[in-house]
């Protein structure tokens, strides 16, 4: 299985501009998390979709951010405008929910989003 | 709300030597799912073991093992025999059992140091 695929590895962006991170779970998950990972705030869920659907988004900062799961295998999460603090590695995760284990979460390579 | 707390912010070993990083946490569940994360320099996060609330019965996978205490909320890793790759940043994480609730909660991690 080739994990789960996050694209850009890397992206550097002016502030104002619009940055679309994207994620491909591993086949056959149902469930797909979004998490930021910052020097200030650590490790934090923003959102995630269960069978596409949001289950919890109370983790998105504002309304400049938004996801998406249009399908079984898709995923974007969108920041416009983007601004110097949204600056932080952004990882996808899957899993498969309503199995054993259930539980765990395989996490992607991260995405490194620098705004300046 | 859960919180999940890691104590020491780093921490160092001498290679072969046993280490033990420690994590509390909080809770009014029953029952839960608790993790320890691997994050090297690669930043790629590794499942490094899970532990379930409703087993009393400490987890262990090869040089790694818990020490799960439910009535203190305290679940901590020792790493026995370490080795120069066990050198990262680790996390301790909580999630619930519930569906809905699948988030994953994180600590604040602790940075591993392998002395040669």
């Amino acid at each position: 299985d080739a994990g789960v695929i996050q694209s850009p590895r890397h992206e550097v962006t002016e502030m104002g501009q619009e940055v679309t991170l994207r994620c491909k779970p591993i086949s056959g998950h149902n469930s797909l998390f979004w998490y930021r990972q910052t020097m200030m705030r650590g490790l934090e869920l923003l959102i995630y979709f269960n069978n596409n659907v949001p289950i919890d988004d109370s983790g998105m900062p504002e309304d400049r951010f938004s996801a998406k799961m249009p399908n079984a295998s898709f995923s974007t999460l969108k920041i416009q405008p983007s601004e110097p603090r949204d600056s932080a590695v952004y990882f996808c995760a899957s899993s498969l929910s309503g199995t054993y284990p259930s539980y765990e979460q395989y996490f992607g390579p991260g995405t490194r989003l620098t705004v300046t | 709300a859960q919180t999940v707390t890691q104590s020491q912010p780093e921490m160092s070993v001498q290679e072969a030597e046993t280490v033990t990083l420690s994590c509390t946490y909080d809770t009014s569940e029953s029952d839960y799912y608790l993790f320890w994360y691997k994050q090297p320099p690669s930043r790629q996060m590794i499942l490094v073991i899970r532990q379930e609330a409703y087993k009393q019965q400490n987890a262990t996978e090869n040089r790694f093992s818990v020490n799960f205490q439910k009535a203190a909320k305290s679940f901590s890793l020792k790493i026995s025999d370490s080795q120069l790759g066990d050198a990262a940043m680790y996390f301790c994480a909580y999630r619930a059992s519930n569906f809905g609730n699948e988030k994953l909660t994180f600590g604040t991690g602790t940075r591993l140091t392998i002395i040669p």
